[in-house]
Parts: structure tokens; C-alpha cells; sequence
């Protein structure tokens, strides 16, 4: 199986309100790692990354948490806009410079 | 050029024919991926190069599938005997080193007959 999996396919959010995207790996020897959105049509866009020696970090808007311990990756979004929408992978670096890809979470914006 | 080009955007080939889908990367990038996406999932590794010498081809579906990379720069993913399930979005990223994000193309949307 894949060792990058979201918990959920969809998530539909308020416009103006946080949203959280959350992603499990497997592989423990995954040093890397890195959030991509992908609009219909086109090829995935960097949001945010984050290394293995690091819990937190933040961007524009986004921040990415990783919890090594149960290896827990998740993307926050702050304040939600109809420009967000769209489909968010997490990858990973599996130490072996292969960017492994999860199945995808579609994040819909509610008016 | 500014970005990551892969050529052609579309390819409509029949079943049984030869493909050669190219990539352009970023000027000076040094490694380049392949990824293979179907309908509602997340890009499927294929191959990953660094400079001319393809790093890591494990994910490569069957011996159907090559791809080349001969200067270093450009890359060629090449299928021989395509088959309806060949059938997919391919998409091109590249980078410049290790820990720094893969830069992705449009891809090329092949469809097989």
C-alpha cells in the first residue's frame, strides 16, 4: 500500500473560517516533506515544506505541523478563501530523494 | 525557461502505438521526476533522475515504459505498445537539489484508443 495516506477525501469549510488538512505516513526514514495544491487541469503547486527536525512551520496564510512520534503530518490554512479550493496532496521524502504522493484531499469552499 | 514545459499537452494515440512525451525543466535543475496520475488520485512515482543518470526507475510500470535523459536537461519518457490502461495525466517536476521543492509542469494528458 501507499505510505502516504489523508484521512479525508473531502472537506467542505466556511468561507473566512481555518481549515486543517491532515496526512499519516509510514515511513519512518521520511526526512522531508512538503504540501502541494492542484487546481483542475493543472500539475501540483508548492505550498509549504517542512523537514524532520522541525515541528512547525509557517507561511502566508499556511502553516504545516508535523508530529513525528505518531507520524502526523497536517496543513492549516488560516481565514479560507474561495481561491483555496482545490486538491491537497502531502508528500514525502522517503530518504531516498523519491517524492512519495498521498491520495489527495478535495477542500471545497462554502459561501 | 521559467517554468517546467511538457510537450505535448495533449496526446490522443491509438492502442498499440509508440509515445514519446517530452519535458523541459527548469534551467539548471538537476533532478527531474515523472509521475503518472489518474482520475482522482495523487501522482504515481515513475522514475527520478539526477543529472543524466536515472537515480531510482522502481516505478516504472513494466519494461514498456523508458525514459531518457541524455544532456542532463530535457527528458523523454517513452511508451512502447500503448495499451487503454496507459491512459493518464504525466506529469514532470524538477528541483535543484535535495530538500527543496519539486517544481511540476501542466503535464500531458495521453489518452489511449
Amino acid at each position: 500500500g501507499e505510505s502516504v495516506g489523508l484521512h479525508l477525501p473531502t472537506l467542505s469549510v466556511q468561507e473566512g473560517d481555518n481549515s486543517i488538512i491532515n496526512c499519516a505516513y509510514s515511513n519512518s526514514a521520511s526526512d522531508y516533506f512538503i504540501w502541494y495544491k492542484q487546481e483542475s487541469g493543472k500539475g501540483p503547486q508548492f505550498i509549504i515544506d517542512i523537514r524532520s527536525n522541525m515541528d512547525k512551520r509557517q507561511g502566508q496564510r499556511v502553516t504545516v505541523l508535523l508530529n513525528k512520534t505518531v507520524k502526523h503530518l497536517s496543513l492549516q490554512i488560516a481565514a479560507t478563501q474561495p481561491g483555496d479550493s482545490a486538491v491537497y496532496f502531502c508528500a514525502e521524502n522517503n530518504g531516498d530523494d523519491k517524492i512519495i504522493f498521498g491520495k489527495g484531499t478535495r477542500l471545497h469552499i462554502l459561501p | 525557461g521559467a517554468g517546467v514545459s511538457q510537450t505535448p499537452s495533449n496526446k490522443v494515440t491509438e492502442k498499440g502505438k509508440y509515445v514519446e512525451l517530452r519535458c523541459d525543466p527548469i534551467s539548471g535543475h538537476t533532478a527531474l521526476y515523472w509521475y503518472r496520475q489518474s482520475l482522482g488520485q495523487g501522482p504515481e512515482f515513475l522514475i527520478y533522475f539526477q543529472g543524466t543518470g536515472a537515480a531510482d526507475d522502481s516505478g516504472l510500470p513494466n519494461d514498456r515504459f523508458f525514459a531518457v535523459r541524455p544532456e542532463g536537461s530535457v527528458s523523454t519518457l517513452k511508451i512502447q505498445r500503448t495499451e487503454r490502461g496507459d491512459s493518464a495525466v504525466y506529469l514532470c517536476a524538477s528541483s535543484s537539489y535535495r530538500y527543496t521543492e519539486a517544481f511540476f509542469g501542466q503535464g500531458t494528458r495521453l489518452t489511449v484508443v
